[in-house]
């Protein structure tokens, strides 16, 4: 069974933190996903990769970044966290984008 | 530009089958996906189907696609407590693997 493993489940940042959210796969696959989900909006792609050091930006890139430098990890950056960033964050591995358990982030 | 568009709820008795609904606009999805989402958790894939098929059946679940029409469903036959949870339909864009858009989620309550 494919395991994608997210870091942590909760987290509390404070506005102004640079905030690391990491996700990790041990399928090998080539393509690593972030979204976030917010009640009545559904999931919406931030960043994907389609293999080591390469990222393109999805539909709501801005306020974040990604780094991919093994293809078995894939991490998400607020490089500024804000209270409009507070959200549930999933990464999803594959071609059927198997999912991790998601980390519900608060900025207070 | 592409969307997926749900009903937000649904809601049936135990036993009873459960039908969820999905139109999308894109005509030249290739798969479209449906996901379980429990309590607290990431999505779970459930089933897909490729866009050249109508129908696709795997146990209790049943998919039907209507490409004419845009539409998608899930029957889920004898439901159960369990399947309580919020359901997700997605078009592929592009190639298999590639970007997925989501339609917002359709909670399914089935009570007792």
């Amino acid at each position: 069974d494919v395991k994608v493993t997210q870091s942590s489940r909760y987290l509390v940042k404070r506005t102004g933190e640079k905030v690391f959210l990491e996700c990790v796969q041990d399928m090998d696959h080539e393509n690593m996903f972030w979204y976030r989900q917010d009640p009545g909006l559904g999931l919406r792609l931030i960043y994907f990769s389609y293999d080591v050091k390469m990222k393109e930006k999805g539909d709501i890139p801005e306020g974040y970044s990604v780094s991919r430098e093994k293809k078995e990890r894939f991490s998400l950056i607020l490089e500024s966290a804000s209270t409009n960033q507070t959200s549930m964050y999933l990464c999803a591995s594959g071609p059927r984008q198997h999912f991790g358990d998601g980390t519900r982030l608060s900025i207070l | 530009g592409e969307d997926v568009e749900q009903s937000l709820f649904l809601s049936v008795r135990e036993g009873d089958s459960s039908v969820i609904n999905c139109t999308y606009t894109d005509s030249s999805s290739t798969y479209l996906y449906w996901y379980k989402q429990e309590p607290g958790a990431g999505l779970q894939l459930l089933t897909y189907i490729f866009s050249n098929m109508d129908m696709k059946q795997d146990q209790r679940l049943t998919v039907l696609l209507n490409k004419k029409d845009k539409h998608l469903s899930l029957r889920i036959a004898d439901t159960q407590t369990g399947d309580s949870a919020i359901y997700f339909c997605a078009e592929s864009i592009g190639t298999w693997g590639g970007k997925l858009i989501f339609g917002q989620g359709t909670e399914l309550s089935v009570k007792p």
